[in-house]
Formats: C-alpha cells, sequence, structure tokens
C-alpha cells in the first residue's frame, strides 16, 4: 500500500473552509485515495473516496490532481462538530487488498 | 438501520486472563474485519472474514490471538493469557462485499480493553 504523509494537527475557526492536503508520492495506478472521519470515542467513518479530479459529496470535496501524488480533501464552513482526526488512505481497487492501513492521521480543532 | 455494534464497551481484566470481545456486524455485510487502536496512534489491521473463504490472519500479533466468525455473521476475538501491552481499543469493521479495497467499511463503537 501506498504511504500517506499528512500533518499531524491543524487548528481552525467555526465558519472557515479547512483544506487538508495528503502526500502520496507512491501512488500506483491502480491506486483509490480514501478518507475516513474518526470522532473521540468512536470508529472511524468513510467520507469520501477519489481516484482523479474533484469528487464531491454532501460532507466534503477531494481534489486529485493530475499526478495524483497529493490530494486535498475540503470541507466547508466547518463547525466545532467537525473536530476529530482525518485518516488519508490509498489503496488498490483489486480483490484480497482489503484492510486497511490507516496513518495517525490529522486531527482537526474546530474552535468558536 | 443498525450498524456494527460490539460488546463489552469497556473490558478491565488482570495480566494472564483471557477475554472475549465480540462484533455484530451489518446484517448481510460479507466481509467483517478486526483492528486495533492504541492511544493516540492510527489503527492495526488484525485479521478480515470474508464469507465462507479462510479468513486473512496476516495482522494477528501473537498465537495468543484468535477471532472466529460463526454462521458468517458475529464474531468473537480472543485474547489468551493477555499482556499489559495488549490494552488498545478493539474496533470491528464490517463491508457489504469485502472484495474490493474499496468497498466502505463500517466501524463499530469499539471495545477498549485494559490489561492491569
Amino acid at each position: 500500500l501506498a504511504k500517506t504523509t499528512q500533518p499531524i494537527s491543524m487548528d481552525s475557526y467555526e465558519g472557515q473552509e479547512v483544506n487538508i492536503t495528503c502526500s502520496h508520492n507512491n501512488i500506483a495506478t491502480n491506486d483509490y485515495i480514501t478518507w475516513y472521519q474518526q470522532f473521540p470515542s468512536q470508529g472511524p467513518r468513510f467520507i469520501i473516496q477519489g481516484y482523479k479530479t474533484k469528487v464531491t459529496n454532501e460532507v466534503a470535496s477531494l481534489f486529485i490532481p493530475a499526478d495524483r501524488k497529493s490530494s486535498t480533501l475540503s470541507l466547508p464552513r466547518v463547525s466545532l462538530s467537525d473536530t476529530a482526526v482525518y485518516y488519508c488512505l490509498v489503496g488498490p481497487y483489486q480483490t484480497g487488498a482489503n484492510n486497511l492501513f490507516f496513518g495517525t492521521g490529522t486531527r482537526l480543532t474546530v474552535i468558536p | 438501520g443498525a450498524g456494527v455494534s460490539q460488546s463489552p464497551s469497556n473490558k478491565v481484566t488482570e495480566k494472564g486472563k483471557d477475554v472475549e470481545l465480540r462484533c455484530d456486524p451489518i446484517s448481510g455485510h460479507t466481509a467483517l474485519y478486526w483492528y486495533r487502536q492504541s492511544l493516540g496512534q492510527g489503527l492495526e489491521f488484525l485479521i478480515y472474514f470474508q464469507g465462507n473463504s479462510a479468513p486473512d490472519k496476516s495482522g494477528l500479533p501473537s498465537d495468543r490471538f484468535s477471532a472466529e466468525r460463526t454462521g458468517g455473521s458475529v464474531s468473537t476475538l480472543t485474547i489468551q493469557r493477555t499482556q499489559q501491552e495488549d490494552s488498545a481499543v478493539y474496533l470491528c469493521a464490517s463491508s457489504p462485499l469485502g472484495l474490493s479495497y474499496t468497498d466502505t467499511q463500517y466501524f463499530g463503537p469499539g471495545t477498549r480493553l485494559t490489561v492491569l
């Protein structure tokens, strides 16, 4: 699985847009990029997944440049409830490669 | 519908004792995973069940750890002769098919194990 690097922590004020960038220089052709969110005392929760360009859902947007060596999770107008750890994962779309590799993630703290 | 549930939510045990942790996956989900998360760390993969196939045990840290999944549904993770380094949150997840990395995994709330 491709190794990922993301900031250890970030702070943001309520109402701001937050962008968390993940580096994955060794991403392979058949790798997908997935982000999970983990609140304190809970298991991780899937946020968004993409392969290239831009993906948007009701929670976030995921921007992936053409070289795919990085990706940016964008959270619009964060609130206090968005305080959580955000994990960037990279892995292949192939049978059998199912276990997820979570790094330490980015701890986002939203400030009132 | 109901999500993944785990029991107990907290378990305190003495070093050397055996513990059993239970996971009830989402009904109909084929795949089930166990992970553990030490304080302030990311998740560590332990074991994966997919349908009737032999489980992927590649993540189990020692032979003190074992897991079974009965009837393709409920799973039990057993830790024998617990050690203090086993203290962690044990997370269970399930996914609909489990045939690909891209299948979304749905996590339970975890069991916090403390070994004294």
